[in-house]
């Protein structure tokens, strides 16, 4: 099956700086892959998402990039706020396993303000 | 609105108990998912479904069993709970997937279960 690594596991930023959060993935076959937010106690609920047949997207402050011959994607927060401060999830799923999601083990954010 | 829910939100038990968490969606999703969160581990998949009686294995579904009777509910039992077996559990919907489109999963808010 797929296997999905993300790194660093815990990220500190100053306010207003930008973050990154990085994932690599395993199988070739992948094709969509979504980024989670889960704040303190709450539910992980979508932020953004990316599909195979594009490099890079964007919303507001926050982007995705992917590389599919290196099979990594990557998260970037720009000018970053305290209410960024979360769990953060990659994903990765493909049509050989309908819509399963594989996810990373998460990255720590702190927004330090 | 529609709305995904779980119930208990808490839960403490005993070893040896079975215990039945309650996953219910009003959107008319066709795809379910049961996961259990972990520090260290991330969001892992327990069980599946894709329709109504239809049900398949994820991950880490060994102690976990799930039976899927209308398109609302998907509970999630644990037949023979084990310390190992502490966790957050999230239950997931989503639309059904056609032609590659893939559709975003909606979290429940989740059950912390504790066995002692």
């Amino acid at each position: 099956g797929e296997n999905v690594e993300q790194h660093p596991s815990t990220l500190s930023v100053q306010e207003g700086d930008s973050a990154v959060i990085k994932c690599t993935y395993s199988d070739s076959a992948s094709n969509y892959f979504p980024w989670y937010k889960q704040e303190l106690g709450k539910r992980p609920q979508l932020i953004i998402d990316i599909r195979s047949n594009v490099g890079e997207k964007k919303d507001q402050r926050i982007a995705v990039t992917l590389n599919k011959t290196a099979k990594h994607f990557s998260l970037h927060i720009t000018e970053t706020q305290p209410e960024d401060s979360a769990v953060y999830f990659c994903a990765a799923s493909s049509l050989n396993t309908g819509n399963q999601f594989y996810f990373g083990t998460g990255t720590s954010l702190t927004v330090i303000p | 609105d529609a709305e995904i829910t779980q119930s208990p939100r808490h839960k403490i038990t005993e070893t040896g108990r079975q215990v039945t968490l309650a996953c219910h969606q009003t959107w008319n999703h066709n795809n379910m998912f049961w996961y259990r969160q972990d520090l260290g581990h991330g969001l892992r998949l327990i069980h599946y479904s894709y329709g109504v009686h239809d049900t398949n294995k994820g991950e880490v579904s060994d102690g976990y069993s799930v039976s899927r009777s209308n398109t609302e509910d998907l509970p999630l039992t644990l037949e023979s709970a084990a310390s190992s077996q502490t966790s957050v559990y999230f239950c997931a919907s989503s639309e059904s997937w056609l032609a590659g489109v893939y559709n975003e999963q909606f979290f429940g808010p989740g059950t912390r279960l504790t066995v002692l």
